[in-house]
């Protein structure tokens, strides 16, 4: 079966510095990756996606980095704020399947005033 | 905006009774799915469900069952509860591929706590 992990599961970031969260993936048949920000007391919310035939892809202060050839992506936040304080999850899918998406254990991001 | 919505935020059940945990979405999605959270372990997939009256077990499926008898629910049964089912369970729809995306979304999350 698939498995996603996180490289480091707590990340202590100065405010207004950048943030990069790591994850690696194991199925080579994972071809759309997904990132989640779960507050405390919340449900994961859907930050950002990528799919394979894609290397790179940016949004609002966010951006993903994927590198298929070492099964590895990543989350980098710019200018971390306060608010991005929360447990990050990356997540793995066969578009193709019943979209079944396995998830990493999450690494906790502390960001310091 | 897609909503999720689970029955209850905190649940309390003695072992051995059985529990019913309804998640009610309101976007037409085809798929949902029943998670378990735990620390250290992330996300784990215990049912989903691709169609009404359809479902597939996940990774963690003993003790577990599911019910979609509806579109828009889908329920999770403990059925005998035991209190290695402690945890925060969550659930989530998404639209199936060549829909308006594939990604999940997710309800706050029900924590049960099996005494």
């Amino acid at each position: 079966g698939e498995s996603v992990g996180l490289h480091l599961p707590t990340l202590s970031v100065q405010e207004g510095d950048n943030s990069i969260i790591n994850c690696a993936y194991s199925n080579s048949a994972s071809d759309y990756f997904i990132w989640y920000k779960q507050e405390s007391g919340k449900g994961p919310q859907f930050i950002i996606d990528i799919r394979s035939n894609m290397d790179k892809r940016q949004g609002q202060r966010v951006t993903v980095l994927l590198n298929k050839t070492v099964k590895h992506l990543s989350l980098q936040i710019a200018a971390t704020q306060p608010g991005d304080s929360a447990v990050y999850f990356c997540a793995g899918a066969n578009s193709g399947g019943y979209q079944k998406v396995t998830f990493g254990i999450g690494t906790k991001l502390q960001v310091i005033p | 905006d897609v909503k999720v919505t689970q029955s209850s935020r905190y649940l309390v059940k003695r072992t051995g009774e059985k529990v019913f945990l309804e998640c009610v979405q309101d976007m037409d999605h085809e798929n949902m799915f029943w998670y378990r959270q735990d620390p250290g372990l992330g996300l784990r997939l215990i049912y989903f469900s691709y169609d009404v009256k359809m479902k597939e077990k996940g990774d963690i499926p003993e003790g577990y069952s599911v019910s979609r008898e509806k579109k828009e629910r889908f329920s999770l049964i403990l059925e005998s509860a035991s209190t290695n089912q402690t945890s925060m369970y969550l659930c989530a729809s998404s639209a199936p591929r060549g829909g308006i995306g594939t990604e999940a979304f997710f309800g706050q999350g029900t924590r049960l706590t099996v005494v």
